[in-house]
């Protein structure tokens, strides 16, 4: 069965340090497709990248960057010079195929926190 | 503007009575999706619906149930059979794959969320 495992429940830091969460995924598929997603205080989950299984090249976004290894199936996110807007819970998902449908698997979610 | 609707933001129920929690989306998504999420959990995959008038369980239906009648509307019920209701209940909707096997896996986007408290 499809398994994603963020095992930092809560991370604290100050303002301007960088700081990854960390995401280690497991799937039997061959294709697949890994997600972050961010949800501040107000409770709704925003989108901020997906990549596909074939694509191992990192992507940087602004102070956002994402580190995939399938060789370690895993799926790292970094936010550089973290600033307090960044204080949110960030869910790491893999989608599973049923039937044509996309399902997701959620991890337990990190919840970040950044100090002034 | 584009996007998900769910209403009510707060609902709260008491024990023994069904409930409706709306979905709307005007993005012309083809699927949609109901997650529950606890406190300091995950989300979990209640029902979803790849087209209307099609719709399948996800990992946690019992106690639920769904509709999908328009394109627009995935509106879900939390019924007196469900033993622990009170959750956040979030909405999402994708593109969509269809029934093809081979269709594209799309990016899931999501509702502001509704939090239902059983009194």
């Amino acid at each position: 069965a499809q398994k994603v495992t963020q095992a930092q429940t809560e991370i604290s830091v100050v303002e301007k340090e960088d700081v990854t969460l960390d995401c280690v995924y497991e799937t039997r598929d061959t294709t697949y497709y890994l997600f972050w997603y961010k949800q501040p205080p107000s409770g709704e989950l925003v989108f901020l990248i997906r990549r596909n299984s074939f694509d191992e090249q990192n992507e940087i976004s602004g102070r956002y960057s994402w580190n995939f290894q399938k060789s370690t199936s895993s799926f790292n996110f970094t936010i550089t010079a973290s600033q307090v807007v960044d204080s949110a819970v960030y869910f790491c998902a893999l989608s599973e195929a049923d039937q044509g449908a996309q399902k997701l698997v959620f991890g337990q979610g990190t919840r970040l926190t950044i100090n002034p | 503007d584009g996007g998900i609707t769910q209403s009510p933001k707060y609902l709260f129920r008491k024990e023994g009575q069904n409930v409706t929690l709306s979905c709307e989306q005007n993005l012309n998504h083809d699927a949609m999706y109901w997650y529950r999420q606890d406190p300091g959990q995950g989300l979990r995959l209640i029902y979803y619906s790849q087209i209307v008038n099609d719709f399948q369980k996800g990992d946690i239906a019992e106690g639920y149930s769904v509709s999908r009648e328009k394109k627009e509307s995935f509106p879900l019920t939390v019924t007196s059979a469900q033993k622990n209701p009170t959750a956040f209940y979030l909405c999402a909707s994708s593109i969509g794959s269809g029934p093809d096997t081979s269709g594209p896996r799309d990016t899931q986007y999501f509702g502001p969320g509704t939090r239902l408290t059983v009194l």
